[in-house]
This record gives structure tokens, sequence and C-alpha cells, in this order.
């Protein structure tokens, strides 16, 4: 199975509202990430956790909260967002070998994020 | 510093030419993985292939074949006799092992249009 599914596929938000993006994989992969994508634009790092431990914040707006329950899960939570983040919202995730780097990512089909 | 340039924007071609799209990277590191993305109008970005910087054998798979030159840091992707279904937008990839290799960065893609 190498499947990475996310909910929900569209989210439309006001900018007073709090929601969560979920993501989750069952591939055995410790390494899960966050990206953010505008349109006709590359993905953008927002976040990986190793081993359910965040390693890397890319010096994301405290308004994207993440979080890593277990090593199948991950979650975006969301509060006063502003119109310009609106986006696609990409999880994924890769093996997570130390010393050795990472190895291809495996991504969910995104969430669609208009924030109003 | 580590950067991925894909120069060619936009790409149209006629089913079954082929068609090459070109990479080129830089990195001071010496181990590192390149890896090719297909990401079709439905959002979600499908791994193809991956690299690490001590195996520059060319690779084919069907269609597709890659080619990577450590001299010119190229890791350029041809294919051939394309079909509707290959339009998409594809991101040539590296991540060095150096840091981490948690962080991917992703070059601007090339956008590949094929008409029936």
């Amino acid at each position: 199975d190498t499947e990475v599914t996310q909910t929900p596929k569209h989210l439309v938000m006001g900018m007073t509202n709090k929601k969560s993006l979920k993501c989750e994989q069952h591939m055995g992969h410790r390494a899960m990430y966050w990206y953010k994508q505008k349109a006709k634009k590359p993905p953008e790092l927002m976040f990986v956790y190793s081993y359910e431990k965040l390693s890397i914040n890319e010096s994301v707006p405290s308004r994207f909260s993440p979080e890593c329950p277990n090593s199948s899960l991950l979650n975006l939570h969301l509060h006063a967002l502003q119109p310009e983040d609106s986006a696609l919202y990409l999880c994924a995730s890769s093996q997570d070998l130390p010393g050795q780097g990472t190895y291809e990512q495996y991504f969910g089909p995104g969430t669609r994020l208009t924030v109003t | 510093a580590q950067k991925v340039t894909q120069a060619q924007t936009e790409i149209s071609v006629v089913e079954k030419e082929d068609v090459t799209l070109d990479c080129v990277y830089e990195t001071r590191d010496t181990t590192y993985y390149l890896f090719w993305y297909k990401q079709p109008p439905s959002g979600e970005l499908v791994f193809l292939i991956r690299r690490n910087s001590f195996d520059e054998q060319n690779e084919i798979s069907g269609r597709y074949s890659w080619n990577f030159q450590k001299s010119t840091s190229s890791f350029n992707f041809t294919i051939t006799a394309s079909q509707v279904v290959d339009s998409a937008v594809y991101f040539c990839a590296l991540s060095e092992v150096g840091t981490g290799g948690f962080k991917t960065i992703f070059g601007a893609g090339t956008r590949l249009f094929v008409k029936a």
C-alpha cells in the first residue's frame, strides 16, 4: 500500500475559524511532511516530522500548528488564517534512514484551502 | 547552497513526439539524491525516479528514460512517443544527505502539454 490519504479534499474557512487538515499513511514511513503549493509554483516545505518529533519548521507563521499523534498520522491545525494562505496543502511521507538521507516522498492528493 | 533549475517553463508537443525535460542542479554535498515527480491536473505529486549521486547509470522504464551526468550537473528526463496522459507538470528535485536529507528542493517545474 503506497497511499497517503488527506482529508478534507476541499476546505473553505473564514479568517476567524479554526480547522484541521489530516493526513494518514500506512507504509511504515517515519518521516512526514507538510508542504504548501501555490498555483503554478513548486511545493514549499513547511514542516517535517521524524519519528514523531518536529525536525524542521521552515519559519512558518504560528497560525499553522502541526501535530504528529503517532507514526501514521499528521495533522495541521489552522487558526486565524489570511486570504494569502489559500493554497493546496500537501502531505507526504518517506522512509527515514539516519545518516542515509531521505528517500522518495509519497504525496497525498492534497487539501485545497480557500480562506475568505 | 542547493538549487535546482528547470529552464523550460512550458513545452507543447504533438502525440508520439519525443520530448526531453531538462534539469540542472547545484550542490556542495558529495552525497545527494535526485528525483523526478509528476503532477497531473488532479494535483497529486507522483514519484517517478530516484538517483543517488554515486550511480550515474542511465535508466529506462517503459517510455521514460533518465540521463544523469555529474560532469554537467544535469539529470534530464526523456519521454518517448509522448501520449496525452503525459500532460502534467514535472518537477526535478534534490535532497542532500549532509543536511539530514529532509529538505527536498524542487525546481520550478516544467508544464508539458501533449496534444492529440
